[in-house]
């Protein structure tokens, strides 16, 4: 199994600022996500964090608004561009290693002002 | 584009009860199915993985059933405890293998 770890667990922002979120795993996995569920819904894969290249975005997300790194098979991070209250939302990082369980780290709860 | 309904959206039965949560799924070329909890403001907690080649896995009172023909799995939880009450969630996974899509999530609350 996997843990992972998400910094911060929550914040509150002002319109117009970014935010950083850092996931860390304990393991080496094969592949990590960025989730969004915003309040009362369920989960909106973001993209697909890739080791040492550009993350694939799924639609609707774009790399200006949501640039995430993943320099190595542990450690992806999401930043909340030029946020908007709309950008409310608790943010999930992910992994998985092909075959078996998908984890899913506690959160970051994000509240824009 | 794969789609994901959980029915129902919301459950209250009282405690000691066994309860069946269904979910459905639009397209049957899957590579496997995976149930999940969540906690009121907090993550997703792993309940049970279904590979495309398997019927059903259980864990404690726990059991999930897939019918990859018909598109629809189901988690059954035997004796119902309060404190089972949470958000359950299914997910899909397509068969290339590479991303989950979610249901819509079963909402249940167990009245001691």
């Amino acid at each position: 199994s996997a843990v992972i770890s998400q910094k911060p667990s929550r914040d509150i922002c002002q319109r117009g600022t970014s935010l950083t979120i850092q996931c860390q795993v304990d393991s080496q996995v094969t592949m990590m996500f960025w989730y969004r569920q915003q309040p009362g819904q369920s989960l909106t894969l973001i993209a697909t964090a890739n080791q040492g290249s550009e993350a694939t975005y799924e639609s609707g997300f774009v790399i200006d608004k949501f640039p995430i790194s993943r320099p190595n098979l542990t450690f992806s991070t999401l930043t909340v561009s030029n946020m908007s209250p709309e950008d409310s939302s608790i943010y999930l990082c992910s992994a998985w290693d092909r075959g078996e369980t998908q984890y899913f780290g506690p959160g970051t709860r994000l509240l824009v002002l | 584009k794969q789609e994901v309904t959980q029915i129902p959206a919301a459950l209250s039965v009282p405690e000691g009860e066994n309860l069946v949560l269904n979910c459905s799924f639009t397209d049957s070329a899957i590579y496997n199915l995976q149930w999940f909890r969540q906690d009121p403001g907090k993550g997703l907690t792993s309940l049970l993985l279904i590979q495309s080649s398997q019927r059903e896995q259980t864990s404690g009172r726990l059991n999930a059933s897939l019918d990859k023909s018909s598109g629809r799995s189901t988690l059954y939880i035997a004796a119902s405890q309060p404190g089972d009450s949470a958000t359950y969630l299914c997910a899909v996974r397509g068969s290339s293998g590479d991303k989950l899509t979610f249901g819509t999530g079963t909402r249940l609350a167990v009245r001691p």
